[in-house]
């Protein structure tokens, strides 16, 4: 079983949309979470960072971990074709993060 | 601010070459350094980590190895390529304290031919 399972997609919705991003892990000595963008052929780059359970918005973006369920989750309100790439979500203990697979998103206008 | 220098950006090798992909962080002092390998369908998985010079923590068991001869920078190799060596190569940097983000290159893309 691989520590964080993510879907890969690929999802499609129209722009303005909300999307729901998933992912499990199984670790239970994860204290950290992460979301990542990632365009094609660039580098992943960092969206929100939680610590341990509990939610976190930023603008458009709103990140939400249950520790509980082993569960992280990724909103985007009033998703823009700008927002097309691949979102990677990742869980980590101490100085190491593991990623999921990353799922593939779409936004059309 | 922090700047993560990662080069070639792409590069083709045949079989049974040597390779050597250098990184380096700008802006920063003792951070941890991360080399991740991004394959299609299998996301990115931890190759090597460093906490500091001269330390290099495995993750993989494969044809690769890892050094850091100095403290911002950090280096993957292998002595002879594999087919199965293709994917994105992607270098990264976090800061010197638990539970911290990683911040990444802009990626190799190596072609074993």
């Amino acid at each position: 079983q691989k520590e964080v399972e993510q879907d890969p997609g690929p999802l499609s919705v129209p722009e303005g949309a909300i999307v729901s991003l998933n992912c499990t892990y199984s670790n239970s000595a994860f204290q950290y979470f992460m979301w990542y963008r990632q365009y094609s052929r660039k580098g992943p780059e960092l969206l929100m960072y939680t610590y341990s359970s509990g939610n976190k918005e930023d603008g458009r973006f709103t990140a939400q971990v249950d520790k509980s369920s082993k569960y992280i989750s990724l909103f985007i309100r009033d998703s823009q074709p700008s927002d097309s790439a691949t979102y990677l979500c990742a869980g980590g203990d101490t100085d190491k993060l593991i990623f999921g697979t990353g799922t593939r998103l779409q936004v059309f206008p | 601010s922090q700047t993560i220098h990662q080069w070639p950006a792409t590069l083709v090798q045949p079989v049974g070459s040597p390779l050597s992909l250098e990184c380096t962080v700008e802006g920063t002092s003792n951070p941890n350094l991360y080399w991740y390998r991004q394959a299609a369908g299998r996301g990115l998985q931890l190759l090597f980590y460093s906490v500091g010079i001269g330390q290099i923590s495995s993750e993989v068991p494969q044809n690769l190895s890892a050094s850091r001869p100095q403290d911002r920078q950090f280096i993957l190799s292998s002595k002879k390529l594999l087919l199965s060596d293709s994917g994105f190569y992607l270098c990264a940097w976090g800061r010197q304290q638990r539970y911290t983000e990683a911040f990444f290159g802009q990626g190799t893309r190596l072609t074993v031919v």
